[in-house]
């Protein structure tokens, strides 16, 4: 099945800043990788998605980025806010019909 | 909003007790997901079904066990609860019909076995 690793685990960063998490997979077949927001007490939703036709793909301050050669893909987050503070998950399909997700990164954004 | 409701939102159990928890959809999506949530672990995918009767596996599924008898509802039962298996349950509905599209989340459901 598909392995997904992400780093770094947690990642704290000043108002204004800009913030990159990045994840790496192991199947060639995977197609389509989502980033997922977690807020304190939440349900995870969706931020942007990509699919392996693309190779970025922006929605304001926030884009995604990915290399499939290497099999990994990035989240970058400009200008963040103190609203950005909250758990980020990527994840990818790999062949059958669910997602893998990574570990998860807690992103704190300080005034 | 996609409709999705879990129930209980929380419990408390004693260790060797069954278990059900229960998610229910109101849009006719087919594919249904369950997930457990522990730190360091992020989401784990424990069972999925892809239609009534049609279930599947994922990476965690030892000691739990699932039935999809109707498309709105997927139910997830832990047989016999262990401490292992305190976490937060999220079921969750792929809104395109498959692998390669939204997955729209439940409010989760905290278990705690005592």
């Amino acid at each position: 099945g598909e392995n997904v690793e992400q780093h770094p685990s947690t990642l704290s960063v000043q108002e204004g800043d800009s913030a990159v998490i990045k994840c790496t997979y192991s199947d060639s077949a995977s197609n389509y990788f989502p980033w997922y927001k977690q807020e304190l007490g939440k349900r995870p939703q969706l931020i942007i998605d990509i699919r392996s036709n693309v190779g970025e793909k922006k929605d304001q301050r926030i884009a995604v980025t990915l290399n499939k050669t290497a099999k990994h893909f990035s989240l970058h987050i400009t200008e963040t806010q103190p609203e950005d503070s909250a758990v980020y998950f990527c994840a990818a399909p790999g062949t059958a019909s669910k997602l893998t997700f990574g570990t998860g990164t807690r992103l704190q954004v300080t005034l | 909003d996609a409709g999705i409701t879990q129930s209980p939102r929380h419990k408390v159990t004693e260790t060797g007790t069954p278990v059900t928890l229960r998610c229910h959809q109101t849009e006719n999506h087919r594919y249904m997901y369950w997930y457990r949530q522990d730190p360091g672990h992020g989401l784990r995918l424990i069972h999925y079904s892809y239609g009534v009767k049609d279930t599947d596996k994922g990476e965690v599924s030892d000691g739990y066990s699932v039935s999809r008898s109707k498309t709105e509802d997927f139910l997830l039962t832990l047989e016999s609860a262990t401490s292992s298996q305190t976490s937060v349950y999220f079921c969750a509905i792929s809104l395109s019909g498959g692998k390669d599209g939204e997955l729209f989340f439940g409010e989760g459901s905290r278990l705690t076995v005592l």
